[in-house]
């Protein structure tokens, strides 16, 4: 079965700095684009990156370029978000998502709650 | 940037009932890359509809989904107890990754 197990989430202060972490199972990770996907508290669904199967390429949603990186290690079967410059407003659940080709997601994590305030 | 209006924001009904939601999309979106999720309190969504009308792996087939272009349509024929829920339209036709601000499902 394939499982996704997010983890890094926390309270950090605005300014501050976190690294998400997804470790992946179930599936050859290393043959399928990954994607973060958000929900602020009571919100709806938010696309925040994605990440090649061989990690050659990246996308930002234009809310976090520049302040957050996508990766990961097909050695681990592990998917990564470092969040920098972190802001109120990215307060959310993460979630790592699987993609398909198309780029739908069919397999999602259970999430990890990330909340920004002094 | 296209952007996904779904409707109604609340759907009230009784099980046995059809439910009826609506994905309409600000712009034509590309192949009907439109794709339906159920989100449970508590729970991650889950994939139920992809290509606008392609069922997901393991979803009973009273979830159906039609449209093309703008208009995209999730039916539900007969809702159980478990059908109660939000879910959200999702175009993947094009960057960036639009979601629509989701339709709850209640129990009236």
């Amino acid at each position: 079965d394939v499982q996704l197990l997010e983890s890094g989430g926390g309270l950090v202060q605005p300014g501050g700095s976190l690294r998400l972490s997804c470790a992946a199972s179930g599936f050859t990770f290393s043959s399928y684009p990954m994607s973060w996907v958000r929900q602020a508290p009571g919100k709806g669904l938010e696309w925040v990156s994605a990440i090649t199967s061989s990690g050659g390429s990246t996308y930002y949603a234009d809310s976090v370029k520049g302040r957050f990186t996508i990766s990961r290690d097909n050695s681990k079967n592990t998917l990564s978000l470092q969040m920098d410059s972190l802001r109120a407003e990215d307060t959310a659940i993460y979630y790592c998502a699987k993609e398909k080709q198309p780029p739908y997601f069919d397999y999602w994590g259970q999430g990890t709650l990330v909340t920004v305030s002094s | 940037e296209i952007v996904l209006t779904q409707s109604p924001g609340t759907l009230s009904l009784s099980p046995g009932e059809r439910a009826t939601l609506s994905c309409r999309a600000s712009q034509s979106v590309s192949n009907n890359y439109l794709a339906w999720y159920q989100q449970k309190p508590g729970q991650a969504p889950r994939l139920l509809i992809y290509g606008a009308s392609s069922r997901a792996t393991g979803i009973p087939d009273r979830f159906s989904g039609s449209g093309s272009g703008t208009d995209f349509t999730l039916t539900i024929s007969r809702l159980e107890p478990e059908d109660f829920a939000v879910y959200y339209c999702h175009q993947y036709g094009s960057a960036p990754h639009a979601f629509g601000q989701g339709t709850k499902v209640e129990v009236k």
